[in-house]
């Protein structure tokens, strides 16, 4: 079984500091962890994976996550802040045990950019 | 390379209706998953279709049910729709390779049931 919590439906940083969306896991396997995008209107888009390489993984348009297998968290952060990053962010786990391989999402975290 | 496509974006169906959704693939991908996203809500997974054979499901009663073709296209049909199937169904293709992979989505088809 494998399920993931956003801890934040809702963040609001002013465009220029940082970033910071926290996600913890649950995985009865090794897990593979992903953030996703979703852009008003639009379809998902990758941000970055980790699937058991490095622990600090770098994404598209400046983010990175840290995973960190003792915490069980994959928090996603960005030094600053940019008025396109206004989205809406999932963090999403895979775990490979019966060969399924379905992503399990989050509720999502609305990250609002103020000017 | 062309990305994953769905159709139609929007549809307004009758309670009770039946109603058919079409994904086609990212070129050179063999493996399609569909997921149910309700508003306000993440995608839920539904199925994932492998070589033309279901390869997963999630908690979806058997009212819904899919097809994948050699072209590796693939097909969400839904029976007797209920107001509760109102939501986003979103596609995604992904090339199986016997490791983790990622999934890149599609557009997705914004279904309405009144």
């Amino acid at each position: 079984a494998q399920s993931v919590t956003q801890l934040d439906s809702h963040v609001s940083v002013s465009e220029g500091t940082p970033v910071l969306l926290r996600c913890n896991y649950s995985s009865s396997y090794s897990p593979s962890l992903f953030w996703y995008v979703q852009h008003p209107n639009k379809g998902l888009q990758l941000l970055l994976k980790y699937t058991s390489a490095a622990t600090l993984v770098k994404g598209i348009n400046g983010f990175e996550a840290e995973f960190k297998k003792s915490e069980t968290s994959f928090h996603l952060t960005k030094p600053s802040a940019h008025m396109s990053d206004a989205a809406e962010y999932f963090c999403v786990v895979t775990a490979s045990d019966t060969g399924r391989r379905a992503l399990t999402f989050g509720s999502g975290t609305r990250l609002q950019v103020q000017p | 390379e062309t990305g994953v496509t769905q159709s139609p974006t929007h549809l307004i169906k009758t309670r009770g209706q039946q109603v058919t959704l079409r994904c086609s693939s990212q070129s050179g991908h063999n493996t399609v998953s569909w997921y149910q996203q309700a508003l306000g809500q993440g995608p839920q997974f539904i199925f994932q279709y492998y070589r033309e054979e279901e390869n997963g499901r999630g908690n979806f009663p058997p009212r819904f049910s899919g097809l994948q073709f050699p072209n590796y296209s693939s097909e969400l049909n839904v029976n007797a729709l209920e107001l509760d199937d109102s939501a986003l169904y979103l596609c995604a293709s992904s090339q199986d390779r016997g490791g983790v992979y990622e999934q890149y989505f599609g557009p997705g088809t914004r279904l309405t049931v009144t």
